[in-house]
């Protein structure tokens, strides 16, 4: 079976400064691969995703995700953090039925 | 305006009472999910349903039931049975079918039982 291990419950960072989430999954075939964004109370949006081709991938609110077969990672950057980046992020996989998804990164923005 | 609603945003319920949570989507997406979110565990699945009038269990679809009469509803009956029931659920589509899809999510209800 399937499944996403999201090492960092909480980070914080200041704003301006860069960002990394990690991100690793176990799946047997070509995963599909989902980065969500969540803000207390609310429901998740989409970040990106990878389904295949280029390994760095583009996504809205100035994120990239880089997949590294090698090394099951899926991690999501962003080169500037914003305050109204603070949220919690959830990393996903497809499988069969429906995705998959790991326990989530709280991200703290100090100003 | 397309979209997921979810309704209520909270909801609050006495232990012993079934209680229902509405889900409706207006996307034309042939495949609705329903998942509980509770603290630092991420989001499981309860159950799904790819298609009108046939839906199958999740990783945890003990004390839950849903139905499927219509492809824009499927609402999710959280009963007695479901032994810790206090939680935050979403629910989400997608386009159906073969290959990957990207989930689409509604805003959530927050249930409480007391």
């Amino acid at each position: 079976a399937q499944s996403v291990t999201q090492p960092d419950i909480h980070i914080t960072v200041s704003e301006g400064a860069s960002l990394e989430l990690r991100c690793n999954y176990s799946y047997g075939a070509t995963p599909y691969l989902f980065w969500y964004v969540q803000s207390p109370g609310q429901g998740l949006q989409l970040l990106l995703k990878y389904f295949s081709g280029d390994t760095l991938v583009q996504g809205i609110k100035g994120f990239e995700a880089e997949f590294k077969r090698s090394q099951s990672s899926f991690n999501l950057r962003k080169p500037s953090v914003h305050w109204s980046d603070a949220a919690e992020y959830f990393c996903a996989v497809a499988g069969v039925r429906a995705l998959t998804f790991g326990s989530g990164t709280r991200l703290q923005v100090q100003p | 305006d397309g979209g997921i609603t979810q309704s209520p945003k909270y909801l609050f319920r006495k232990e012993g009472q079934n209680v229902t949570l509405s889900c409706e989507q207006n996307l034309n997406h042939d495949a609705m999910y329903w998942y509980r979110q509770d603290p630092g565990q991420g989001l499981r699945l309860i159950y799904y349903s790819q298609i009108v009038n046939d839906f199958q269990k999740g990783d945890i679809a003990e004390g839950y039931s849903v139905s499927r009469e219509k492809k824009e509803s499927f609402p999710l009956t959280v009963t007695s049975a479901q032994k810790n029931p206090t939680a935050f659920y979403l629910c989400a589509t997608d386009g159906g079918g073969t290959g990957p899809h990207e989930q689409y999510f509604g805003p959530g209800t927050r249930l409480t039982v007391t």
